[in-house]
């Protein structure tokens, strides 16, 4: 059982460069969110969607657009980099009634 | 706005002993707690939950306080093992517990465990 899956693990983008986070689940969770994770700052929620279909701003939406494509898929895509959004960026998704998220494994991401 | 704190960056403590992480929140509205364990290189994984009914919850090694009228919750980590060493995450939900409702994480704690 793969869980949460993100695609790729790393990337190095020049600035201004555009890109998408690929992000899967196989649980049949509802819920599905996008964080990134700075020194210092914690995990701050970038976008969410509570089902197929929806999408909501989080905390910091900023230069990102998502894509809730399907209920396993949710995309995360910046349309013009900047160094601002270097960072690691972390897929997670819920199910109904759940008390707790489950997270992918992570994407570094470099824009220089 | 940090809304869920964790005022100290790392901590140190010998194999054995115990580990106590902290964690305070301002936003009343929460109402649901949760520690997250996070390895280099790894996502997070959760590790224990509690909800604002309960003052305490325990799973093995692992007891979580809540202290509602003080807005502070706390990890308890007895007796602690190498393994242990990681970052630890606070997280706060509303409305009864995480589903539809977005996680709100704190900045993390490093914990070391010295052999």
């Amino acid at each position: 059982n793969a869980g949460v899956t993100q695609t790729p693990k790393f990337q190095v983008l020049k600035t201004g460069q555009s890109m998408t986070l690929q992000c899967a689940q196989d649980m049949n969770h509802n819920s599905m969110y996008w964080y990134r994770q700075d020194p210092g700052m914690g995990l701050r929620l970038i976008y969410y969607s509570a089902s197929e279909g929806t999408t909501d701003k989080g905390e910091v939406p900023n230069g990102y657009n998502v894509s809730r494509l399907n209920k396993r898929e949710f995309s995360l895509r910046l349309e013009s980099a900047a160094p601002s959004q270097t960072s690691v960026y972390f897929c997670a998704s819920s199910g109904r009634g759940d008390t707790e998220a489950f997270f992918g494994q992570g994407t570094r991401l470099t824009v220089v | 706005d940090q809304q869920v704190k964790q005022n100290s960056p790392s901590l140190s403590v010998q194999e054995g002993r115990i580990s106590i992480l902290n964690c305070d929140y301002t936003n009343s509205m929460f109402d649901y707690f949760l520690w997250y364990k996070k390895y280099p290189a790894e996502g997070p994984t959760f590790l224990i939950s509690i909800s604002s009914i309960k003052d305490k919850n325990e799973d093995g090694r692992f007891t979580v306080f809540l202290n509602k009228s003080a807005k502070h919750l706390s990890l308890h980590i007895v007796p602690s093992q190498p393994g242990d060493s990681a970052v630890y995450f606070c997280a706060a939900s509303g409305l009864g517990g995480f589903g539809n409702e977005k996680l709100t994480f704190g900045t993390g704690t490093r914990l070391t465990i010295i052999p």
